[in-house]
């Protein structure tokens, strides 16, 4: 079975550095990855996605994510970070041979911005 | 236009009643889905439809019962309701060639 390890429960960081968040994952193959983010009392919005190909891959807001196939990790970067940044941020992975396109969750990372 | 909307929004009722919770999406996708989120935020998979058809079904109690009249709506009724059911649900909804959720605001269910 699948499944996703976000070991950071939470983050701080000072507005203007950077950011690492950690995501490991547990699948026989190479999966399907995900980044999601959920803003406080909001739903989910899609960061960015991995399917294949190129390893680093680009997102919104500035955000970027490398699959490292040797470490089974998808750890999700930012340069910079602003403020609005502030919010619950979800690793996912999916069964690309599944039929049912189930996504698994990690447990997030709560991101607290320091001005 | 909301992709993936739900309601209610918020939703606070008693032990033992049954509720119902509505969700419609407006992408055109074919496949729906409930997870439930709980106090620590843990997400996790109820019931996926793709195409009006249940494909999972994950190990929740029989009080839950999803319909899904139409391939973009997919209803979650909830009987007898427990204390333990108090949590944010969402709906979301993805498209084969893409995989990516979309995902409803969700409802915050509590039950006194």
């Amino acid at each position: 079975a699948q499944s996703v390890t976000q070991p950071d429960i939470h983050i701080t960081v000072s507005e203007g550095a950077s950011l690492e968040l950690r995501c490991n994952y547990s699948y026989g193959a190479t999966p399907y990855l995900f980044w999601y983010v959920q803003s406080p009392g909001q739903g989910l919005q899609l960061l960015l996605k991995y399917f294949s190909g190129d390893t680093l891959v680009q997102g919104i807001k500035g955000f970027e994510a490398e699959f490292k196939r040797s470490q089974s990790s998808f750890n999700l970067r930012k340069p910079s970070v602003h403020w609005s940044d502030a919010a619950e941020y979800f690793c996912a992975v999916g069964n690309p041979s599944g039929s049912a396109r189930q996504l698994t969750f990690g447990s997030g990372t709560q991101l607290t911005v320091l001005p | 236009d909301t992709a993936v909307s739900q309601t209610p929004k918020y939703l606070v009722t008693q032990m033992g009643n049954d509720k119902s919770i509505k969700c419609e999406q407006n992408l055109g996708h074919d496949t729906m889905y409930w997870y439930k989120q709980d106090s620590k935020k843990f997400l996790k998979i109820m019931f996926s439809y793709n195409n009006k058809e249940l494909i999972i079904n994950e190990t929740v109690p029989n009080r839950f019962s999803p319909k899904s009249p139409d391939k973009a709506h997919l209803n979650l009724h909830i009987n007898s309701l427990e204390l333990g059911d108090s949590a944010v649900y969402f709906c979301a909804s993805s498209q084969a060639e893409s995989y990516g959720y979309t995902f409803g605001s969700g409802t915050r269910l509590t039950v006194v």
